[in-house]
Formats: C-alpha cells, sequence, structure tokens
C-alpha cells in the first residue's frame, strides 16, 4: 500500500531560526514529490516539486531535497519568519501524470516571536 | 486568476439534512477533484472528473455522497443524509490536464463542514 510518513507532527520554533521537517515514502511507481504549504483556513499551495532525477529544489527560503534509493525527502527552511507557520504537506504521485496522489498528514509548524 | 472557488466557506447542519458543496474550477482546466481532510486521515481523494465525466469515485464514502459536474465550470458534491462523521473540511481542486496526463493540482479554499 502507498504510504508518506511525516515527522515530526508538529514543531514550535523561534524567528528566525532554521528547521527541517522530514517526509518518507512508500510509492511505486515513483513519478514526483511535491511539499504544499496550507495556511489555516486555506487550501493547500505547492511549495516545490521533484522528480526522480532531482537531489535539491529551493524556492525562496524553502529547499526542499529528495533522495530516491531511500525514498527519503526533507524540507528545510532557512530563517523562520512568523508567516511560516503553516502545516507542511509532502505528497507524491505514481506514475508520469497520475491523478492519484498520497498525501502525508503533514507537519504542523508554530514559529514564534 | 481567481483560483478555485468554493461555496459555502463554512456549513454547519443537523443530522439527516442534505448539504450541497458547491465548486467552480480554474477557467481552462478540465480536471476537477474533490477530497475531504480530516485530522485522523489527512486529505483523502473522494472523486475525480476529467472533462465533465467521472472518472474515479471509488473514494466516496458510500451511497450518501454524490458528485456532479454538469459543465465546464461548476460541479457539486451533495450529502444526503449527512452524519456527525461526514464533519471534515471539503476541499475542491482542479487541474489541467492532457490525455491522461494530469497536471499540477491547484486546490480551492475549502468548505468546513460540521454536523451536528
Amino acid at each position: 500500500k502507498n504510504q508518506v510518513e511525516q515527522s515530526p507532527q508538529s514543531l514550535i520554533i523561534l524567528e528566525g531560526k532554521n528547521c527541517t521537517l522530514q517526509c518518507n515514502y512508500t510509492v511505486s511507481p515513483f513519478s514526483n514529490l511535491r511539499w504544499y504549504k496550507q495556511d489555516t483556513g486555506r487550501g493547500p499551495v505547492s511549495l516545490t516539486i521533484m522528480t526522480f532525477s532531482e537531489n535539491t529544489k529551493s524556492n525562496g527560503r524553502y529547499t526542499a531535497t529528495l533522495d530516491a534509493d531511500t525514498k527519503q525527502s526533507s524540507l528545510h527552511i532557512t530563517a523562520s519568519q512568523l508567516s511560516d507557520s503553516a502545516s507542511y504537506i509532502c505528497v507524491v504521485s505514481a506514475g508520469a501524470g497520475s491523478y492519484q496522489l498520497t498525501f502525508g498528514k503533514g507537519t504542523k509548524l508554530s514559529v514564534i516571536p | 486568476d481567481a483560483g478555485v472557488i468554493q461555496s459555502p466557506r463554512h456549513e454547519v447542519t443537523e443530522m439527516g439534512q442534505e448539504v450541497t458543496l458547491r465548486c467552480k474550477p480554474i477557467s481552462g482546466h478540465n480536471s476537477l477533484f474533490w477530497y475531504r481532510q480530516t485530522m485522523m486521515r489527512g486529505l483523502e481523494l473522494l472523486i475525480y472528473f476529467n472533462n465533465n465525466v467521472p472518472i474515479d469515485d471509488s473514494g466516496m464514502p458510500e451511497d450518501r455522497f454524490s458528485a456532479k459536474m454538469p459543465n465546464a465550470s461548476f460541479s457539486t458534491l451533495k450529502i444526503q443524509p449527512s452524519e456527525p462523521r461526514d464533519s471534515a473540511v471539503y476541499f475542491c481542486a482542479s487541474s489541467r490536464s492532457s490525455g491522461r496526463a494530469v497536471g499540477e493540482q491547484f486546490f480551492g479554499p475549502g468548505t468546513r463542514l460540521t454536523v451536528l
């Protein structure tokens, strides 16, 4: 069964600090992995997308890594801001162009002043 | 671009009542998805439409749930009769697809449903 596991479940950090969120997946065949940011009361918004051949992808202060051999991904947030407080969801697509996505349950990040 | 539009944003109803959720996909997108999000299970696909035709409804929980897409710019998800366990946030998403290849899915703001 395709699964995506995320850790930690929740995280509290001080403004300005860095943090790393983890994602492990068992999805086959693998097509791509996305990290989504979901603000409270909003829908998920894609931050990054990585395919099998990509090891790292950056989007401003967000940097995602992918190790397709170990089936692990991480999302690193640099110099956190209060606006980074949100849930971060790891999503894996099985098969090129597939509509079937496997969602992690997310990591709830709280950035405090 | 207004993005995916959902209404209502919040719905509170009593057990046994009919609930209708509405979605307007992004103009030009030909694939539409209904998802349900709960704390326990995260995001789950309920139904997928392509060119207004239901392709995969295996995620629809039971006969109480039904979805329609009468045209390219409108879809509804209906629950009749509603039950407390249906309480969740329901998201609509749309994407541009070519053949069987589905593009990036863009999510609406969601409808928070509470069934008392």
